[in-house]
C-alpha cells in the first residue's frame, strides 16, 4: 500500500520561497502512470489543487499560482517536491501530497502539513 | 480553466435520509468525475471515481452518476459516519475541485 508523507518548514516568512517534500512508501515514484500532486486547504475552506508533476518531469500548475510555482521529482529518493516562492499569508494552508491517475482520480493521500506564512 | 460548482454549500439531514450533492462543470469533462469525503483534520478520501465507479472499500450507500457537465452523489441513507464535507474533482483537463458540500446533523 502506497503512503505518502509531507515534510518541510511549518513557518515561512512573507516573501520567501515556500519549500515541501513528499516522500513516498510503498511503491516506487517511477512505476506505473501516476502524476504526483499537491493540494492546498486554506483553515475553514476548500481544497485547492496546486500542481502536478509526471515521472518524466513534466508538470501541470493551477494558472493561478503558475508564476511562482517549481515542481521537482527525485526518483533516485522516491520523493517529489514542492517551490512557491513570494509567499503571503494568503499561501498560509495544509498542503497535501497525493498520487493520481487520469482514471482513478486521487487515490492516495498524505496526512498534510500546516505551514503558515507570517513574520 | 474548468470551473466546479458544487450545490448546496451546506446540507442538513438525518440518519437514514437520502441525500444528493450536485455538481456542474462549467464545460463537458465526460464521465473524468471523482467525489471525496473529508473529515476534520484528516485528508480527503476518495468515494467515487469515473463519475459512478465506486472506490474499494466504499460503503455500497455511496452511489455517483452524471456525465458531460452534471453529476450527482447520492447517500442512500445517511449514516452517522457520513457526517462530513463533500467534494467533487474533475480531471479531464488538469484538476480542480468543487467548493464543497458540508453534510450537518439536523
Amino acid at each position: 500500500q502506497v503512503q505518502l508523507q509531507e515534510s518541510g518548514p511549518g513557518l515561512v516568512k512573507p516573501s520567501q520561497t515556500l519549500s515541501l517534500t513528499c516522500s513516498v512508501s510503498g511503491d516506487s515514484i517511477s512505476s506505473g502512470s501516476y502524476y504526483w500532486s499537491w493540494i492546498r486547504q486554506p483553515a475553514g475552506k476548500g481544497l485547492e489543487w496546486v500542481g502536478h508533476i509526471y515521472i518524466t518531469g513534466s508538470a501541470n500548475y493551477n494558472p493561478s499560482l503558475k508564476s511562482r510555482l517549481t515542481m521537482s521529482i527525485d526518483t533516485s529518493n522516491n520523493q517529489f517536491s514542492l517551490k512557491l516562492s513570494s509567499v503571503t499569508a494568503a499561501d498560509t494552508a495544509v498542503y497535501y501530497c497525493a498520487r493520481d491517475d487520469d482514471y482513478f482520480g486521487s487515490g492516495h493521500w498524505g496526512q498534510g502539513t500546516l505551514v503558515t506564512v507570517s513574520s | 480553466d474548468i470551473q466546479m460548482t458544487q450545490s448546496p454549500s451546506t446540507l442538513s439531514a438525518s440518519v437514514g435520509d437520502r441525500v444528493t450533492i450536485t455538481c456542474r462543470a462549467s464545460q463537458s469533462i465526460r464521465s473524468w468525475l471523482a467525489w471525496y469525503q473529508q473529515k476534520p483534520g484528516k485528508a480527503p478520501k476518495l468515494l467515487i471515481y469515473k463519475a459512478s465507479s465506486l472506490e474499494s472499500g466504499v460503503p455500497s450507500r455511496f452511489s455517483g452518476s452524471g456525465s458531460g457537465t452534471e453529476f450527482t452523489l447520492t447517500i442512500s441513507s445517511l449514516q452517522p459516519d457520513d457526517f462530513a464535507t463533500y467534494y467533487c474533482q474533475q480531471y479531464h483537463s488538469d484538476r480542480t475541485f468543487g467548493q464543497g458540500t458540508k453534510v450537518e446533523i439536523k
